[in-house]
């Protein structure tokens, strides 16, 4: 299985901060990577497919980053509504496998 | 509007079965594959199951193998997960998920969830 490793696993940010977060994959998935976020007590919604490709409906200070076994999601000036839980999933291989999460936090 | 209702979660004892629903509308729900994802609460997502938009290709978790069914009715718009032998590390938020090719497999509509709590 591809092993999906997101860090860190919690960050504690500020309003109008530039948060990133990392996910490596424990294999190359050329560019078979998603994000999501998931607030608590709702389902997951996408964020970035493709690595890269914003979610229609997606605000633009999210962006994704990154190929092969290295990818990043940066929110580049953080929103209120922006502190959640984001997971990295790699689609290339079943079983499609997720990152821990990534708890993004007020400071 | 696109939505994704799951039903059928609730209170069972170890062993026994149950059995899920996620009703698809607003969309050609045959146009797409799908998927189960389950959270235990406070934790992580962990992909359970997924079915191809035909049936024709299925796989599972292994922590689920052997024990699960995947299945859909595209006549109903309809996606199903049958759990036997229910087990207490069962006990999750199973959602439904659908896949779009249009987002590189990634799952672009989410149910919101049906909680399982195995117990006795």
């Amino acid at each position: 299985d591809i092993q999906m490793t997101q860090s860190p696993s919690s960050v504690s940010a500020s309003v109008g901060d530039r948060v990133t977060i990392s996910c490596r994959a424990s294999q190359g998935i050329t560019n078979w990577l998603a994000w999501y976020q998931q607030k608590p007590g709702k389902a997951p919604k996408l964020l970035i497919y493709a690595a890269s490709t914003l979610q229609s409906g997606v605000p633009s200070r999210f962006s994704g980053s990154g190929s092969g076994t290295d990818f990043t999601l940066t929110i580049s000036s953080l929103h209120p509504e922006d502190f959640a839980t984001y997971y990295c999933q790699q689609v290339i291989r079943f079983p499609w496998t997720f990152g821990r999460g990534t708890k993004v936090e007020i400071k | 509007e696109v939505q994704l209702v799951e039903s059928g979660g609730g209170l069972v004892q170890p062993g026994r079965s149950l059995r899920l629903s996620c009703a698809g509308s607003g969309f050609t729900f045959d146009d797409y594959d799908m998927h189960w994802v389950r959270q235990v609460p406070g934790k992580g997502l962990e992909w359970v199951s997924g079915i191809t938009w035909n049936g024709g290709t299925i796989d599972y978790a292994d922590s689920v193998k052997g024990r699960f069914t995947i299945s859909r009715d595209n006549a109903k718009n309809s996606l199903y997960l049958q759990i036997n032998s229910l087990r207490a590390e069962d006990t999750a938020f199973y959602y439904c998920a659908r896949c779009s090719i249009r987002s590189k497999d990634a799952f672009d509509v989410w149910g919101q969830g049906t909680m399982v709590t195995v117990s006795s």
